[in-house]
């Protein structure tokens, strides 16, 4: 079964200073990864994907993801935070094997960006 | 587009009631989810409908919980009857065929509900 881990329940970095939200992952094939931000009292917010190609993948408002196959990893990154990052955030994992199977999500890194 | 439409935004009710939650996903999008968010256990999913017939309802769990997609435009979730662990936020989520990423999808804002 696939699953996704994010060891950090908070990240806290300063503003201007470049962050890391770490996911890793486990799946029995190729993966779909993706990362989506939760601003309060909202929905979830698609930020990126990667599917394959470049490991290095861009996506909305600045942010970036790093995929490493040999540490199963997918670390969301920006190179300098801002305030308005503040936000709870999902990575997520789709198994690429077979037909339309479901994502499963993170349980979430909170993010706190202090002025 | 409107996005994503859930209401109401927050229920409040009591052990044992009937609750129905509902969800308008945005138009021409042709799957819809139905997720829980809770502390503990994160974002879960509970069931996904594909062209309005329910693909996956594993994640649904207890008999309590059901849900329905009469046509394109509309979806419930219903819980009967409720009680205190089922107090969450619920998400319903939609995607389209047509951005080439049916995992991309499209929150609402949620139902926020409460079981006394």
């Amino acid at each position: 079964a696939q699953s996704v881990a994010q060891p950090e329940d908070q990240v806290n970095v300063a503003e201007g200073n470049p962050l890391t939200v770490k996911c890793t992952y486990s799946v029995s094939g190729n993966p779909y990864l993706f990362w989506y931000v939760q601003y309060p009292n909202r929905g979830l917010q698609f930020l990126l994907k990667y599917i394959t190609g470049d490991n290095l993948v861009k996506g909305s408002y600045g942010f970036e993801a790093e995929f490493n196959k040999s540490q199963t990893s997918f670390h969301l990154k920006k190179p300098s935070a801002l305030v308005s990052d503040s936000a709870l955030y999902f990575c997520a994992v789709r198994d690429r094997i077979g037909g339309y199977q479901k994502v499963t999500f993170g349980i979430g890194t909170k993010l706190q960006v202090i002025p | 587009d409107a996005g994503v439409i859930q209401s109401p935004r927050h229920e409040v009710t009591e052990m044992g009631q009937e609750v129905t939650l509902r969800c308008k996903p945005i138009s021409g999008h042709d799957y819809l989810f139905w997720y829980r968010q809770t502390m503990m256990r994160g974002l879960e999913l509970l069931i996904y409908f594909n062209n309005n017939v329910p693909i996956d309802d594993s994640g649904m769990p207890e008999d309590r919980f059901s849900a329905k997609m009469p046509n394109a435009s509309f979806s419930t979730l219903k819980i009967q009857p409720s009680e205190p662990r089922d107090s969450a936020v619920y998400f319903c989520a939609s995607s389209s065929p047509w951005t080439g990423l049916k995992e991309k999808l499209f929150f609402g804002s949620g139902t926020q509900l409460s079981v006394l």
